[in-house]
């Protein structure tokens, strides 16, 4: 099993739609949690780490369940420029070597 | 402030040759590593840095050689090239946050 799990898509929805994605981890000593975007042949970059209590971020909010050690993005208001590919990264503790998620392609189509 | 820098962006090998890919950052972290990208298998680490002077290995050392003989630079080393070594090699940086800043990517072929 991987360590970190997610469908790898794609999915493609209309602009304006909501969509969601999640994501499983298997270590349940993991401490941190993020979600990276990468567009096509471009190197990844945070879009939001993610809290136990939940967050936002305009129009991203990010869930965390410690207790089914899943992760989730919810994306509202989907626009053309959100087409990425998200990954979700885990970080086990010990310093900051992340553990990457295979990743979920978004086509936000007109 | 360029950030994250890697050079080259592209590059063909044949097999038993050997290079280096260079990784540079301006924001004086003290964290770097090396991840490598392959389809269906997401980023893995390959080998990462503390601070310079210390290195150690990831998930996926193999076949390759690090240093980190200053902070700013953290060069990656293929010693001698195989076809499984075709790959997206990402570096990347980070301070006292988790955040990690990655470069562009190279890509590299190896025949």
């Amino acid at each position: 099993r991987k360590e970190v799990e997610q469908d790898p898509g794609p999915f493609n929805v209309p602009e304006g739609a909501t969509v969601a994605f999640n994501c499983t981890y298997s270590n349940s000593a993991s401490q941190s949690f993020f979600w990276y975007r990468q567009d096509c042949r471009k190197e990844p970059k945070l879009l939001m780490s993610v809290y136990s209590s939940g967050n936002e971020d305009g129009r991203f909010t990010a869930q965390l369940n410690r207790a089914s050690q899943y992760i989730s993005l919810l994306i509202r208001d989907s626009k053309l420029s959100d087409s990425a590919t998200y990954l979700c990264v885990v970080n086990r503790g010990g310093g900051n070597k992340l553990t990457f998620g295979t990743g979920t392609q978004l086509k936000v189509e007109l | 402030n360029a950030g994250v820098t890697q050079t080259p962006k592209f590059q063909v090998l044949k097999t038993g040759q050997s290079m280096t890919l260079q990784c540079a950052q301006d924001m004086n972290h003290e964290y770097m590593s090396w991840y490598r990208q392959d389809p269906g298998m997401g980023l893995r680490l390959i080998h990462y840095s503390v601070g310079a002077g210390i290195t150690d290995q990831g998930e996926v050392p193999n076949g390759y050689n690090v240093s980190r003989s200053t902070t700013e630079d953290f060069p990656l080393r293929l010693l001698s090239a195989a076809p499984s070594q075709t790959s997206v090699y990402f570096c990347a940086s980070s301070g006292s946050g988790e955040t990690q800043y990655f470069g562009p990517g190279t890509r590299l072929l190896v025949l």
